[in-house]
């Protein structure tokens, strides 16, 4: 089975912090992609990336940054962090252009304070 | 930008009883996706469908891909209290490989 695996499940950071939310995909997925999810608004895209050292902008990316310098990791950057980025984040992977849907991990949900 | 519109956006009901949500959208889709997301875990995949008019079937769960390619519905038969979970459905449209997703559905079951 495909694993995706966030590095942390639960983080508190404070106002202004730079937070790193890793990501690790252990099938050889091209593609990947940062969500976050929030009451009554399902899951927004972040980012996403097809390739190493690709990187797209998603619906949402203001305030965020990312990092993928090798195949199987996605970073998601926190320059600043700020309270309404308080959230759940989710990262998935894929083999195609989404035919097949994504894998996801189990999220990571942080807390800005 | 492409939105989809799902509900009902929760749902109580009695084990045993049958459960229906749905997703429309202002644009055509290539391609349907159902997930269920367990409290504190991502999403996994249920079912996926890819030609208008496909009805497939996955156990209790059928899904199936609007003719008009706008739309889908769900259908969990006889519920049970691990259904629990939220629901969604997700679109995507030509190549681009990313995925639109609905606001969700919580099913909450009483046993």
């Amino acid at each position: 089975d495909v694993k995706v695996t966030q590095s942390s499940r639960y983080l508190v950071k404070r106002t202004g912090e730079k937070v790193f939310l890793e990501c690790v995909q252990d099938m050889d997925h091209e593609n990947m992609f940062w969500y976050r999810q929030d009451p009554g608004l399902g899951l927004r895209l972040i980012y996403f990336s097809y390739d190493v050292k690709m990187k797209e902008k998603g619906d949402i990316p203001e305030g965020y940054s990312v990092s993928r310098e090798k195949k199987e990791r996605f970073s998601l950057i926190l320059e600043s962090a700020s309270t309404n980025q308080t959230s759940m984040y989710l990262c998935a992977s894929s083999l195609d252009r989404g035919r097949d849907g994504y894998t996801f991990g189990s999220g990571t949900r942080l807390t800005v304070v | 930008g492409q939105q989809l519109n799902q509900s009902p956006q929760s749902m109580f009901i009695q084990e045993g009883e049958d459960v229906s949500m749905n997703c429309t959208s202002s644009s055509i889709f290539n391609t349907w996706l159902w997930y269920k997301q367990d409290p504190g875990e991502g999403p996994v995949l249920l079912i996926a469908l890819y030609k208008a008019g496909e009805l497939t079937s996955n156990g209790r769960l059928t899904a199936q891909f609007g003719i008009t390619r706008k739309d889908s519905f769900l259908n969990i038969s006889a519920s049970i209290p691990s259904d629990v979970g939220i629901y969604f459905c997700a679109g995507s449209f030509g190549n681009t490989g990313k995925l639109i997703f609905g606001q969700g559905t919580t099913l909450q079951v009483k046993p």
